[in-house]
């Protein structure tokens, strides 16, 4: 596509709750981050995927927290259980390999709110 | 943990002038730096990247980087109100891109 697409781009959940959010990155790129933007704050990684490479998931906050990315496309966040801290704005963002020379292009995000 | 810092602001000019702002970081191995514009409610949009020392110019955005300083900054030329947003300063660290909190910019007409 055009851009990296992101859906739902609102989301309303009840605490305890699972939810599953999905990016389908820009044709061609290969790799896909997650970020979390917490309301009044920056940009906080979440997880990382390049090609067929093991994903980093080093900022993932807790084992409620996973993803996957299905084919080296589409990817799907999944928060288990969600509590009123996971409410925030979540970003995808995608980027050819050399990161170095483009930098990210981000979709519009999902705000996600917990009540 | 590597790091990227700007002040928060809000950073106020008038209308027509020259907007500067700041951003340091931590990574002595970080090779390209990034200037995002955040409008309220909208996702991060890439204006300017920079990778080596000295300026860079495209339009009216100016963007400076002093590697020894590990100092990077952009400069805004007259200044209008739709320059108003949050200004994310960005440094790639490894394989990932680390992004400083925010300077919000308020050009007032």
């Amino acid at each position: 596509g055009a851009g990296v697409s992101q859906s739902p781009s609102n989301k309303v959940t009840e605490k305890g709750k699972d939810v599953e959010l999905r990016c389908d990155p820009i044709s061609g790129h290969t790799a896909l981050y997650w970020y979390r933007q917490s309301l009044g704050q920056g940009l906080e990684f979440l997880i990382y995927f390049q090609g067929n490479s093991a994903p980093d998931k080093s900022g993932l906050p807790s084992d409620r927290f996973s993803a996957e990315r299905t084919g080296g496309s589409v990817s799907t966040l999944t928060i288990q259980r969600t509590q009123q801290e996971d409410s925030a704005v979540y970003l995808c963002a995608s980027s050819l390999a050399s990161l170095t020379l483009y930098g990210y292009t981000f979709g519009s995000g999902t705000r996600l709110t917990v009540v | 943990q590597k790091e990227v810092e700007q002040n928060s602001g809000p950073l106020s000019v008038p209308e027509g002038a020259i907007a500067s702002l700041n951003c340091t970081y931590s990574d002595r191995g970080s090779q390209s730096f990034f200037w995002y514009r955040q409008y309220s409610g909208k996702s991060p949009e890439l204006i300017m990247s920079i990778y080596s020392n000295g300026d860079k110019e495209d339009g009216r955005f100016t963007a400076q980087l002093n590697k020894a300083s590990q100092y990077v900054s952009l400069l805004i030329r007259d200044s209008q109100p739709s320059d108003s947003a949050t200004y994310l300063c960005a440094a790639t660290s490894y394989d990932k891109v680390i992004f400083g909190p925010g300077t919000s910019l308020s050009v007032i007409p």
